[in-house]
């Protein structure tokens, strides 16, 4: 069982809507969680951290829930921009870094 | 952006032969990372280090072995490529356990 699972996609939605993924992880003693953003053959870019009490950066929410063991992201008011692949990562101990295979979304004009 | 640079960019090679790439920080910081990434698996740790001639192994570390003489290099070598090793190859680096900068990877190309 993989340790962390992303629904790979794609999301297509038009400009300004609002998208939502989730991620799952199968280890409950998981300690930290990220999300970032990948463009096409780019390095992967640190968008958010996600924290238990859930967190907001602009259009975008993080949200964690311990309980069902998964994490999200929502975007709101989508931008063309916004299109690229987005990963999740989770970790146990420092230095074991577990990341999703990504979950793509194309913003259409 | 954080300071890290990976050199070569790209690279082609044939199987069997030695590579090394190289992954070079201006951050200063304590901790660097060697990844692999490949359709259908998320990003895969190779080694990393947690200080200068502090190294350990990830989850896909077999071929791979590493280096790091000084905090800004961190090295990867292949002993003996294998087409199997054909990949993205990405250098992070994090000053603390958690939050990771990447560096812009290298394609490396197993013929």
């Amino acid at each position: 069982r993989k340790e962390v699972e992303q629904d790979p996609g794609p999301f297509n939605v038009p400009e300004g809507a609002t998208v939502a993924f989730n991620c799952t992880y199968s280890n409950s003693a998981s300690q930290s969680f990220f999300w970032y953003r990948q463009d096409c053959r780019k390095e992967p870019k640190l968008l958010m951290s996600v924290y238990s009490s859930g967190n907001e950066d602009g259009r975008f929410t993080a949200q964690l829930n311990r309980a069902s063991q998964y994490i999200s992201l929502l975007i709101r008011d989508s931008k063309l921009s916004d299109s690229a692949t987005y990963l999740c990562v989770v970790t146990l101990t420092g230095n074991q870094f577990y990341f999703g295979t990504g979950t793509s979304l194309t913003v259409i004009p | 952006d954080a300071g890290i640079t990976q050199s070569p960019r790209h690279k082609v090679t044939e199987t069997g032969t030695p590579v090394t790439l190289r992954c070079h920080q201006t951050e200063n910081h304590r901790y660097m990372y060697w990844y692999r990434q490949d359709p259908g698996h998320g990003l895969r740790l190779i080694h990393y280090s947690y200080g200068v001639k502090d190294t350990d192994k990830g989850e896909v570390s077999d071929g791979y072995s590493v280096s790091r003489s000084k905090t800004e290099d961190f090295l990867l070598t292949l002993e003996s490529a294998t087409s199997s090793q054909t990949s993205v190859y990405f250098c992070a680096i994090s000053g603390d356990l958690y939050e990771q900068y990447f560096g812009p990877g290298t394609r490396l190309t197993v013929t």
